[in-house]
């Protein structure tokens, strides 16, 4: 079974730039979840989809936003970058029924300049 | 605010040694991940934890569930090189896919 695959995997941005990252689930997992990595401040929760639908966000402003697509696809936008903005955002999916059982991707390294 | 205070922050210890990784809150978890990563990577899975005061092993492994269900904590015997990574403690506090993570613990094994 594949595993969960984002995309890109690096990224060079400016600020006041918008970013899409990508993220496609493992087969037959309908609920993906986004973190943010920083040294800083360890793993944060973004967002979590289940069936197209947000269930839970987490406490990011309004320039972080994401969507599911009917294949569980997923993606997440930050717009207007700002610096502090620099981190490996992850995506993760889990299957029904373990929604603390989550298989992360590589993650996508953003370094805002 | 819900957090989760891991403890050490760094360990660095020699080929051989045991050791001890804490994961405390003052809320109950509805269950609890242990998750390992490797630079470049993303967290793996390691094991859940969902009934108080319960203990799972995996190889030289061992991880143990507060029977208050608030903290846990993550035992290795005779840590090798391989084990080198940062362990990060989850807490699921019944919110779907969001997991509180712990700040994480960077272990590192000299051979």
């Amino acid at each position: 079974k594949a595993g969960v695959t984002q995309t890109p995997r690096y990224l060079i941005k400016t600020r006041g730039q918008q970013v899409t990252l990508s993220c496609s689930p493992i087969s037959g997992h309908r609920s993906v979840s986004w973190y943010q990595q920083t040294p800083g401040q360890g793993l944060q929760f973004l967002f979590e989809y289940f069936s197209e639908t947000q269930r839970n966000k987490g406490n990011f402003p309004g320039r972080f936003s994401g969507r599911q697509f009917s294949n569980s696809r997923s993606e997440m936008n930050v717009s207007t970058l700002e610096l502090g903005d620099s981190a490996l955002y992850l995506c993760a999916s889990s299957p029904q029924g373990s929604p603390g059982e989550l298989f992360f991707g590589e993650g996508s390294r953003l370094t805002v300049l | 605010t819900q957090l989760l205070e891991q403890s050490p922050q760094f360990l660095s210890i020699q080929e051989g040694e045991n050791l001890t990784v804490y994961c405390n809150s003052s809320s109950v978890f509805s269950s609890l991940q242990w998750y390992r990563q490797e630079p470049g990577e993303g967290p793996v899975l390691l094991v859940t934890v969902v009934t108080g005061g319960e203990v799972k092993k995996l190889k030289r492994l061992t991880f143990q569930f507060g029977d208050a269900r608030k903290d846990s904590s993550l035992h290795i015997t005779a840590a090798q090189p391989g084990d080198t990574g940062l362990y990060l403690c989850a807490g699921d506090y019944n919110q779907g896919g969001k997991l509180i993570f712990g700040q994480g613990t960077e272990l590192s094994v000299k051979p």
